[in-house]
């Protein structure tokens, strides 16, 4: 069963960098997956954030590409989060979660989430 | 930017079919997929590629695409349904999702 724990602060200041890091296990990350990022302000639906093939090939979300980065570390299994210049706004659950592709692109296996606030 | 519509909410009635609609522009030329997610819980994939389920996924959630609308459907619903169900389609590189469809069983 592939498992994915997302790690990070839970709280950060306006106009700092949100920072989350995705474990993946029972699966490697060098398979032939994309790995993702998605997020859910409380109350409100999903929002995708932007996805990662192991080579390092990325798609981000056009509203917050000019604020993400997502990274992978092949060496230790896992990918990565920033966002920068955070405003209350992206107070959200963000979720890691395995991408599947060749045409069908849907998430297979989630993490459990991790709730950040962005307050000073 | 592509975009996929649901409704809100939708009620349906213990043992009855519930269906859910997603529409969007030339939709039945995109895999749409469907996830389920309960109060507190992340979300879980329950129909890929219009119509297949994942292992573990009963047999009463079915889905289709035709035209400009995706439907999810459950038949002989549960109590365990009521939940909020998301679609989502890949559309020039980026990831699409509805925004919501709040399921109550009443």
């Amino acid at each position: 069963q592939v498992q994915l724990q997302e790690s990070g602060p839970g709280l950060v200041k306006p106009s700092e960098t949100l920072s989350l890091t995705c474990a993946v296990s029972d699966s490697s990350i060098s398979s032939d997956y994309y790995w993702g990022w998605i997020r859910q302000p409380p109350g409100k639906g999903l929002e995708w954030i932007g996805s990662i093939y192991h080579s390092g090939s990325t798609y981000y979300n056009p509203s917050l590409k000019s604020r993400v980065i997502i990274s992978v570390d092949t060496s230790k299994n896992q990918f990565s989060l920033n966002l920068s210049s955070v405003t209350a706004a992206d107070t959200a659950v963000y979720y890691c979660a395995r991408q599947t592709v060749a045409g069908t692109y849907y998430f297979d296996y989630w993490g459990q989430g991790t709730l950040v606030t962005v307050s000073s | 930017s592509y975009e996929l519509t649901q409704p809100p909410s939708v009620s349906v009635s213990p043992g009855q079919t519930a269906s859910i609609t997603c529409s969007g522009d030339t939709l039945r030329d995109k895999y749409v997929c469907w996830y389920q997610q309960k109060p507190g819980q992340s979300p879980v994939l329950v129909i890929y590629r219009d119509i297949k389920r994942p292992s573990g996924i009963p047999e009463r959630f079915s889905g289709s695409n035709s035209g400009n609308t995706a439907t999810l459907t459950i038949s002989g619903t549960q109590a365990m349904d009521e939940a909020d169900y998301y679609c989502q389609a890949w559309d020039s590189s980026t990831v699409v999702f509805g925004g919501g469809t709040k399921l109550t069983v009443l």
